[in-house]
């Protein structure tokens, strides 16, 4: 099977804009994950989705969302961007009934 | 091999040893682990998992162990090679589907 997929690989913003991220999970997964890590920070839990619906939901402020759609692609978007927002997101997939989550390769995000 | 007693950031293990990586986790009510392997520029890469009601599980020269009185887990690698040069992140899992990670720990080996 094809491990998770995250679109772009690399992205440079400047502060203030907003950003759209992709994910598409590994093949019959329902469930997707995103987090974000920094070297500051580590790997911190922004949020989940199952069958479209956010099932949970990290420490982050609300201009961090996302969404799933009905093939469980997921999209995560942040708008206004800060400096403090430049990291590496990446996305988890996991069957949905279990805990254990694949994760893609990520998207590096630099805010200028 | 060489093993840690307290999580350190940092191990250097010579090829060949065997490396054991511990993770202190704080909430009693983990009931899932499991630990990764992120190279540089990648994604973290699953390693293995282990359930609380298991205290030991096997894979392909890795063990986990759990100790839930101490609130403890450790992953030993076997016949430590190159290849096994990464950071290695331990994380838990409560009563939803999120993961809370640990520091990480930079394994570094020594040919």
């Amino acid at each position: 099977k094809a491990g998770v997929t995250q679109t772009p690989r690399y992205l440079i913003k400047t502060r203030g804009q907003q950003v759209t991220l992709s994910c598409s999970p590994i093949s019959g997964h329902r469930s997707v994950s995103w987090y974000q890590q920094t070297p500051g920070q580590g790997l911190q839990f922004l949020f989940e989705y199952f069958s479209e619906t956010q099932r949970n939901k990290g420490n982050f402020p609300g201009r961090f969302s996302g969404r799933q759609f009905s093939n469980s692609r997921s999209e995560m978007n942040v708008s206004t961007l800060e400096l403090g927002d430049s990291a590496l997101y990446l996305c988890a997939s996991g069957p949905g009934g279990q805990k254990t989550q694949y994760f893609g390769p990520g998207t590096r995000l630099l805010v200028l | 091999g060489e093993s840690v007693g307290l999580h350190l950031p940092t191990l250097s293990v010579q090829e060949g040893d065997n490396s054991i990586i511990n993770c202190a986790y704080s909430n009693s009510a983990s009931d899932y682990f499991i630990w990764y392997k992120q190279e540089s520029g990648k994604g973290p890469q699953f390693i293995i998992d282990i359930r609380s009601n298991m205290d030991k599980r096997q894979g392909q020269r890795v063990t986990v162990l759990l100790n839930k009185t101490v609130k403890h887990l450790s992953l030993q690698i076997a016949a430590t090679q190159p290849g096994d040069s990464a950071v290695y992140f331990c994380a838990e899992s409560a009563n939803d589907y999120k993961l809370s990670f640990g520091a990480g720990t930079t394994v570094t080996v020594r040919a």
